[in-house]
């Protein structure tokens, strides 16, 4: 079965600290892979996706990256920080020609 | 662009009794997915319920079911006997045609008094 796993669970950073936060999922090959950020009592936010290795598409300019080294790793980073980048982050996948997403427990982050 | 709806910031609802979430949805796709996610005050998203539009029947997952108006493009997901657990935020969501995205609602708190 696939599971989905982001880490780390909670961060407090520094305004213009660097940030990186990893998700990797198992059980899957060539999923589809997405980062969402949520505010507190608010909806979801899609940041990037993936299709592929080295396939990114940004869905908001800001300042925020993503990569995908591997098949089933997908990466969210930063060069500096900053205090609107506090949120809640969550990875998901999507397989093949189905729709739905399944989405790893999330990363609080806390930027200072 | 195909949007979701949700008009229902909060609700609440009393320990078993039924409860019903509205959604409303607009596309000009034929075939799509529709789907209830649940995010309980742990913040994980899991997946409630899908339909897919080319299926008449609607979907039933245990407790909770979905009323699918197609022609209407309203798809509510009614819980019975509803559970402390229940209590959570609740997001409608659309997908379908090329994207490769899933278009969400902005949610439903669901409260549940014992």
């Amino acid at each position: 079965s696939q599971t989905i796993h982001q880490w780390p669970a909670t961060l407090v950073q520094p305004v213009g600290s660097p940030l990186s936060l990893e998700c990797t999922v198992e059980g899957t090959s060539n999923p589809n892979l997405y980062w969402y950020r949520q505010a507190a009592g608010r909806g979801l936010q899609l940041l990037f996706y993936s299709v592929g290795i080295g396939q990114i598409s940004s869905e908001v300019p800001q300042n925020l990256s993503a990569s995908r080294p591997q098949d089933r790793q997908f990466i969210l980073s930063s060069k500096k920080l900053l205090l609107s980048d506090s949120g809640f982050y969550l990875c998901a996948y999507r397989q093949g020609k189905s729709y739905e997403q399944y989405f790893g427990p999330g990363t609080r982050l806390t930027v200072t | 662009a195909q949007t979701v709806t949700q008009s229902q910031p909060e609700m609440s609802v009393q320990e078993a009794e039924t409860v019903t979430l509205s959604c409303t949805y607009d596309t000009s796709e034929s075939d799509y997915y529709l789907f209830w996610y649940k995010q309980p005050p742990s913040r994980q998203m899991i997946l409630v319920i899908r339909q897919e539009a080319y299926k008449q029947q609607n979907a039933t997952e245990n407790r909770f079911s979905v009323n699918f108006q197609k022609a209407a493009k309203s798809f509510s997901l009614k819980i019975s006997d509803s559970q402390l657990g229940d209590a959570a935020m609740y997001f409608c969501a659309y997908g379908g045609g090329a994207t490769n995205k899933l278009i969400f609602g902005t949610g439903t708190l669901l409260a549940v008094q014992p």
